[in-house]
């Protein structure tokens, strides 16, 4: 079946350092790629998707780019501020299907 | 605008009891979505309704059930309570347009079986 692996945390950066969260993926076939952000005592946000090959999500400076050359979707951003501390999921879904599959999660703090 | 809203926010049960979760989707929308979220862990597909019925389901057993009304809210209910069904149980909805694969999550309701 489909499932998503990420780095596991927890992360912890200075603010302005760059990030990098590894995810990678099994599935047959060509999924929509995801990353979503929990804050506390919040739902999950959909953070930017991609739907094919080589697609580039991106929003609030973050930015994904779907490989199915290696089955990746990371996750980067080049300067981190403390706003962005949260737990942070990659995830997938088949084409025609809204069913997720998530990783595990990966908790990211960023100190003043 | 609202987005979806989860009842209750915090519950306590013990084993053997049952448990109803409600969900309002975000205005607009008519399908809605159930995750089981344990601690530590992504959330897992419960199953999905659209148009009142029960259109996909994950790997969960028959003790978890659910129901759409004609207003698009949604309920779980949970028969036989375990221990492992402690979780953050999420509401999702979307609107069905083919491919969109947008959905908006609730905060959750966090369950404690004891």
């Amino acid at each position: 079946g489909n499932s998503v692996t990420q780095m596991e945390g927890p992360v912890t950066l200075s603010e302005e350092a760059f990030l990098t969260i590894n995810c990678t993926y099994t599935a047959t076939g060509y999924p929509s790629l995801f990353w979503y952000v929990q804050y506390p005592g919040e739902g999950l946000q959909l953070l930017l998707k991609a739907t094919k090959a080589d697609d580039k999500g991106s929003n609030k400076g973050f930015e994904a780019t779907y490989r199915k050359e290696t089955t990746s979707f990371h996750l980067e951003k080049g300067s981190v501020q403390v706003s962005d501390s949260a737990v942070y999921f990659c995830a997938l879904s088949d084409v025609g299907s809204e069913k997720l599959v998530f990783g595990k999660g990966t908790k990211l703090t960023v100190n003043p | 605008d609202a987005g979806v809203t989860q009842s209750p926010t915090h519950l306590i049960k013990t084993r053997g009891q049952q448990v109803t979760l409600r969900c309002s989707p975000k205005s607009g929308h008519d399908t809605v979505s159930w995750y089981q979220q344990a601690l530590g862990q992504g959330p897992q597909f419960i199953f999905q309704y659209y148009e009142e019925e029960e259109r996909q389901r994950g790997n969960f057993p028959d003790r978890f059930s659910g129901h759409q009304f004609p207003n698009y809210s949604s309920e779980l209910n949970v028969n036989a309570l375990l221990l492992g069904d402690s979780a953050l149980y999420l509401c999702a909805s979307s609107f069905q347009v083919p491919g969109a694969n947008v959905l908006t999550f609730g905060a959750g309701s966090r369950l404690t079986v004891l």
